[in-house]
Parts: C-alpha cells; structure tokens; sequence
C-alpha cells in the first residue's frame, strides 16, 4: 500500500512554476522523500530528495515542513517538455524497509500547454 | 542513460507460455527491484533483492517468480500467461548500502501476451 497521496493530475502553462503536493501522514523517521519523473514508455527517473526543509538542484525544488507530513515540489518554469507523470515515494529504501516504502502509487500526470 | 540493462525491450508471447526478463544492475548496485506497469495502473512494485536474497516483496502473483545470481543480475520469470499480464516491466537497483537510496530504473521490456 502506497504511503502517499497526491493529486492525479494538474494542468499548467509554459513559463510557469508548478507546485505539485503530497500527502504522507504515516511517515517514519527513518523515511526520506523521493521524486519520480516519467514519460510514456519509460523508466522513472530521479528529480530530487530530501528529508526536512528544503532541497534544492539544477531541476526543482522540495519543500519539507517540520512535522514532514507533506512535501511539495516545485518546478520552476515548466516548459512543454516537463509534460510527465511525477511520483513521490516516502521510505527509507534500506535493505529490509519493506514494500510499502517502494510502492509508487498512480503519481501526479502534469499537463503543460503552450 | 540510468546505467540499468533489460532485455529483451520487446516480448510477445501466447497465453499459456512462460518467459524469462533478464535484468543487469548498474555497477556495484546490490539492490535489484521489479516493478510491474500496465495502462490503467501505476507502478505496482513486485519483488526486491538484495546481494542475491529476497529482501521485499510487493504484489507478486504465484505464477511469478525472480531470483539474483551471484554476479548481481536478475531475472523475473513469469508463467502461465495470462492476456492481462500484458504490461511494461521495469528493473530498478540501487547501491542498497544505505537510507534514502536513489533508485535507478532500466527502459523496460513490453511484454504482449496474446
């Protein structure tokens, strides 16, 4: 059973900044959070992670608040190319965390328009 | 390029049948994981290993079974085919020595049962 929640899909235009939310009420301290880009008929790919605050890369940024309960990412300036489905998984991957820290759940399809 | 072999990319077989998906783990990678995808569903996460034992498991069915050999790779044997067994399976690995592991997914092999 996935350990997150997050909208099914979102639509937005060329330029702008899209914030994508999930939900992870049941996080454990252990857990980090990881997302997921994928485009049709291939293998998700790593964007970012983190654990609490704030993280930032060349790609987007993830908003952590204290109590970790959700996260946001932020892609700044989408373009049509960012069309994808983004997925966040909460666990902590080690050997042995289990199937629920590696279930991916439906993700989040973005629509970007011109 | 992930670094994170499949073969073969396409597979179509008959009902009934049984088939072998071979996967190879980027180098020095001792996590290998299968997710299953198909058109109306996420990804459903199948089965771990790590450094050759199984170390989680997902919503694996019984026809299905996946091992990993000494040299780290991982095959995924599926049988008794079914025509909903049709989907894109995707192998992942990580280095498996830590929390917060990044997972790296191969582009996948379509299986196409008719």
């Amino acid at each position: 059973l996935a350990k997150t929640t997050q909208p099914i899909s979102m639509d937005s235009y060329e330029g702008q900044e899209v914030n994508i939310t999930c939900s992870h009420n049941n996080i454990a301290t252990n857990d980090y959070i990881t997302w997921y880009q994928q485009f049709p008929s291939q293998g998700p790919r790593f964007i970012i992670q983190g654990y609490k605050t704030k993280v930032t890369n060349e790609v987007a940024s993830l908003f952590i608040p204290a109590d970790r309960k959700s996260s946001t990412l932020s892609l700044p300036r989408v373009s049509l190319s960012d069309t994808a489905v983004y997925y966040c998984l909460v666990g902590d991957h080690v050997a042995g965390g289990g199937a629920d820290g590696l279930t991916f759940g439906k993700g989040t399809h973005l629509i970007i328009q011109p | 390029d992930s670094g994170v072999t499949q073969t073969p990319k396409h597979l179509i077989t008959a009902t009934g049948q049984r088939v072998t998906l071979r996967c190879s783990p980027r180098s020095g990678d001792l996590s290998v994981y299968w997710y299953q995808q198909s058109l109306d569903q996420g990804l459903q996460f199948l089965i771990q290993y790590y450094n050759g034992e199984e170390r989680a498991k997902g919503n694996i069915l019984e026809r299905f079974s996946a091992q990993q050999f000494p040299d780290l790779h991982s095959e995924l044997n599926l049988s008794s085919l079914e025509l909903g067994d049709s989907a894109l399976y995707f192998c992942a690995s990580s280095p498996g020595t830590g929390q917060g592991e990044k997972l790296f997914f191969g582009s996948g092999t379509q299986l196409s049962v008719l």
